[in-house]
């Protein structure tokens, strides 16, 4: 099994440009989240959804917006990027709403130029 | 914000019990304490979680003080690889019954040779 995949990797992006990370998992869980991480920092929730079709705001959502269209997917998107989103982006997923199921993808690291 | 505080770093020796401490002085009768794990920009692992009794696993020990306000990561045999970041959670609970992981800036382990 993959567990969580995050597309892409990497990427560069000039400021104003959109682009939307893509995060899949395979093991059929009900909760999927979107994280950011800055240099010397801990995970910042961004965006997370309890099932398909639900989204909901984290502690830093300004800037993105998510969806769920379908339960393996879930989607974050830039709309009009900058320089202030630079970040390593994390994706979770998680089999309960409690806090000991979570499986993180291995980041995608952008940067706005 | 987090609902823990950890020492922002600890080094250990090799072969030796690296034991990390927390803080949750606000937590609740009814709340989790969870220890992830973020290995060199890694996603975050999965530890260990409990409620108010000691807690074992393949990975690590998990010790709680009877009053619930404190408790310690305990790895016993720490190796180079056990090198880390180490978060310690409070699940933040929000609308729909939802929780939450939020990450604080957690103690970078140093396991020394």
């Amino acid at each position: 099994n993959a567990g969580v995949t995050q597309t892409p990797k990497f990427r560069v992006l000039k400021t104003g440009q959109s682009m939307t990370l893509l995060c899949a998992q395979d093991m059929n869980h009900e909760y999927m989240y979107w994280y950011r991480q800055d240099p010397g920092m801990g995970l910042r929730l961004i965006h997370y959804s309890v099932g398909e079709g639900t989204t909901a705001k984290g502690e830093v959502p300004d800037g993105y917006n998510v969806s769920r269209l379908k339960k393996q997917n879930f989607l974050l998107g830039l709309e009009s990027a900058a320089p202030s989103q630079t970040s390593v982006y994390f994706c979770a997923s998680s089999w309960s709403t409690g806090g000991h199921g979570y499986t993180f993808g291995s980041g995608t690291r952008l940067t706005v130029v | 914000d987090a609902k823990t505080t950890q020492p922002p770093s600890m080094d250990c020796a090799e072969g030796r019990a690296a034991n990390l401490p927390c803080n949750h002085s606000t937590i609740s009768g009814n709340e989790y304490v969870y220890w992830y794990r973020q290995i060199h920009s890694q996603g975050p692992q999965y530890i260990i979680h409990g409620l108010k009794n000691n807690e074992t696993n393949e990975m690590a020990s998990l010790i709680i003080t009877e009053d619930r306000k404190s408790s310690t990561l305990i790895l016993p045999h720490a190796t180079l690889r056990d090198t880390a970041v180490y978060y310690c959670i409070v699940i933040i609970w929000g609308s729909g019954n939802t929780g939450k992981l939020i990450f604080g800036q957690g103690t970078t382990l140093q396991v020394k040779p």
